[in-house]
């Protein structure tokens, strides 16, 4: 299957700085990019939608200006969180969807950026 | 209402039980299914896509009921190793193709 790469795996912060998640796609080109929020014992919530070389869609009650999505290239896309606060801790994971054909999509997963901000 | 909701588990069985996975779906425009699995810590992994006629692979069996609007997973003979939360997942292609998870169910099989 495809290879979705997301770093850094682990990041600790202190309140009020920035955190930049990166997310590739190593051996295909992904014009559309999920980042995912998943609290302790929750499902994963969708935050976004990136797709290459517009504007991200957020989800109803996520802040754009907190959360900073980039995806400049067909294989890349940021995520900033901007201004951290504790309860911005959380595990952020980005998807790549991939489109087989007409009705057959799959998703690959990154392998998630624990966030703890202190 | 949720747009993707499973059962809230979670399920504590035997190993070599048989073990079954609902989930329904509020969007009538979802046209893609999947389960994946998700292990402690770690991001989910595809156990399978669930196609109209029902699909299995092994001991696992996926079905879909569109009329209901729910899918079902199987798992039979479970093993210590199946152990994880079960993710259900729909694709919203009238949403820009948006991948909609469930809350999970979550599996413990003993020994």
């Amino acid at each position: 299957g495809a290879v979705v790469s997301q770093h850094p795996s682990w990041v600790i912060c202190k309140s009020g700085t920035s955190v930049k998640i990166e997310c590739r796609s190593l051996d295909f080109q992904a014009t559309t990019m999920f980042w995912y929020r998943q609290f302790p014992k929750q499902s994963l919530m969708l935050m976004a939608t990136s797709n290459e070389g517009s504007k991200a869609t957020y989800e109803q009650g996520v802040e754009k200006d907190k959360f900073l999505i980039n995806h400049a290239s067909l294989t890349l896309s940021t995520l900033t969180v901007t201004s951290a606060h504790p309860e911005d801790s959380s595990f952020y994971i980005c998807s790549a969807r991939v489109d087989r054909s007409p009705m057959r999509t799959e998703a690959f997963f990154g392998q998630g950026t624990r966030l703890t901000v202190v | 209402r949720k747009e993707v909701e499973q059962d809230p588990g979670p399920f504590n069985v035997p190993e070599g039980a048989t073990v079954a996975f609902n989930c329904t779906y509020s969007n009538s425009a979802s046209q893609s299914f999947f389960w994946y699995r998700q292990d402690c810590r770690k991001e989910p992994k595809l156990l399978m896509s669930v196609y109209s006629s029902g699909n299995e692979d092994g001991r696992f069996t996926a079905q879909l009921n569109r009329a209901s609007q729910y899918i079902s997973l199987l798992i039979r003979d479970s093993k210590l190793s199946d152990s994880a939360t079960y993710l259900c997942v729909v694709i919203l292609y009238n949403q820009g193709g948006k991948l909609i998870f469930g809350q999970g169910t979550e599996l413990s099989v003993k020994p």
